[in-house]
């Protein structure tokens, strides 16, 4: 399968604990997304990669929140001292130059 | 700002054709996407289209856009119970921006 792939797929953690996701890309995009979705709303980006350099990142990323892709190709997002709000989906998708966005199929977090 | 608004619910007949709306605000997007979504799965995209375009057809999916009024909208012709799911706008200001979605409409299609 050459989909965009995210690990875990299901995560239920504490509040106040740290926990880490991770997005495979499609292999040879160089350009990769996260966003977060909560029930019944549209996904919001939350930060980009190209290659291995984040060019942006959103207010919704509070310094909580740290994202890398430290040789361009899998990206972690790692959440410390979550809290019940972080309760969400959180997506990634890459695509190629000239193309538009592939999805992953999420990984679901939940924070007691 | 870079809102997207679409109509919550959707109910269609099975084999009738569906329309969903959305209008967006910001005047610079250059792309309108449309996304769907299954159940516990992610976004899979359906189509897109172009700000320069009015329209554009997919086998059963015709997309038409009305610049002036800011306004997409996705046509599902012969609606199929497989097309039951959530159906996400979207805008971005260019193909390799970040994507703005709306909050998402949800189709149901009854027998």
């Amino acid at each position: 399968d050459t989909g965009v792939s995210q690990d875990p797929r299901h995560k239920i953690t504490k509040r106040g604990q740290n926990v880490t996701f991770r997005c495979d890309p499609i292999s040879e995009h160089n350009r990769l997304y996260w966003y977060r979705q909560t029930l019944g709303q549209g996904p919001e980006f939350l930060t980009y990669f190209q290659n291995e350099a984040q060019l942006e990142k959103s207010r919704l990323l509070s310094d909580r929140f740290s994202a890398e892709r430290p040789k361009g190709s899998f990206s972690t997002l790692e959440i410390q001292r979550t809290e019940q709000g972080d309760s969400a989906m959180y997506l990634c998708a890459s695509r190629p130059e000239q193309e538009t966005q592939y999805f992953g199929p999420g990984t679901r977090l939940l924070v007691l | 700002g870079e809102d997207v608004e679409q109509s919550l619910f959707l109910s269609v007949r099975e084999g009738d054709s569906s329309v969903i709306n959305c209008t967006y605000t910001d005047s610079s997007s250059t792309y309108l996407y449309w996304y769907k979504q299954e159940p516990g799965a992610g976004l899979q995209l359906l189509t897109y289209i172009f700000s320069n375009m009015d329209m554009k057809q997919d086998q059963r999916l015709t997309v038409l856009l009305n610049k002036k009024d800011k306004h997409l909208s996705l046509r599902i012709a012969d609606t199929q119970t497989g097309d039951s799911a959530i159906y996400f706008c979207a805008e971005s200001i260019s193909n390799d921006y970040k994507l703005s979605f709306g909050a998402g409409t949800t189709v149901t299609v009854r027998a």
